[in-house]
């Protein structure tokens, strides 16, 4: 069965960077675009990124745009997001979640269990 | 941001039928689909483009749409069907994009 799950989340000081991973398994990762999707404590859910099966399409929300990366390694079967000049608003869970194809590039069709965010100095 | 709207809260008495509906303009082109969030855990599809239900989704959950606005019913709601609903689709911009969620509580 589909398993997404994420890891390297936690606490971080405004400014600095964090690294989040998701690890893949139960499908040919490299045959899927992958998403990063947020959640603020008690708020709704936010798109964060997404990037193509072959990583060589990357797309942001604007409120990420120029701080954050998305990349993936296919021969470790694992997502990744690199996060730097976070802010305090930045504070969420993040989750990992699988997009059927690049046709229906906006549908989230497995998602992970997610990982907390924290940004507080 | 997205540019999807929903109603905050919607109830509904237990064995009753319930619409939560998904407005904006992007849905004139394409299709919603529907996540259920349970506290505490993650979202979990439901619905699929328009009307297709993921495997071991009830069959009393079912999708349509109309204009700029697509709805997710609930046909003869159960208890565990308690849970946040957030609808998405594409934004104007063509990226991913959520509503605001629908809570909805079965009394």
């Amino acid at each position: 069965q589909v398993q997404l799950v994420e890891s390297g989340g936690g606490v971080v000081q405004p400014g600095r960077s964090l690294r989040l991973s998701c690890a893949a398994s139960g499908f040919t990762f490299s045959s899927n675009p992958m998403h990063w999707v947020r959640q603020a404590p008690g708020k709704g859910l936010e798109w964060v990124a997404v990037i193509s099966k072959d990583g060589s399409n990357e797309y942001y929300a604007d409120s990420v745009k120029g701080r954050f990366t998305i990349s993936r390694d296919n021969s470790k079967n694992t997502l990744y997001l690199q996060m730097n000049t976070l802010r305090a608003e930045d504070t969420a869970v993040y989750y990992c979640a699988r997009a059927p194809n690049w046709n229906y590039v906006h549908v989230f069709d497995y998602w992970g269990q997610g990982t907390l965010v924290t940004v507080s100095s | 941001s997205s540019e999807l709207t929903q109603d905050p809260a919607v109830s509904v008495a237990l064995g009753q039928t319930v619409r939560i509906t998904c407005q904006g303009d992007s849905l004139r082109s394409y299709y919603a689909s529907w996540y259920q969030q349970k506290p505490g855990q993650a979202p979990v599809p439901v619905i699929y483009v328009k009307n297709n239900r993921p495997s071991g989704i009830p069959d009393r959950f079912s999708g349509s749409s109309s204009g700029n606005t697509a709805s997710l019913t609930i046909t003869g709601a159960q208890a565990e069907d308690e849970a946040d609903y957030y609808c998405n689709s594409r934004d104007n911009s063509g990226n991913p994009g959520f509503g605001g969620g629908t809570k909805l509580t079965v009394l």
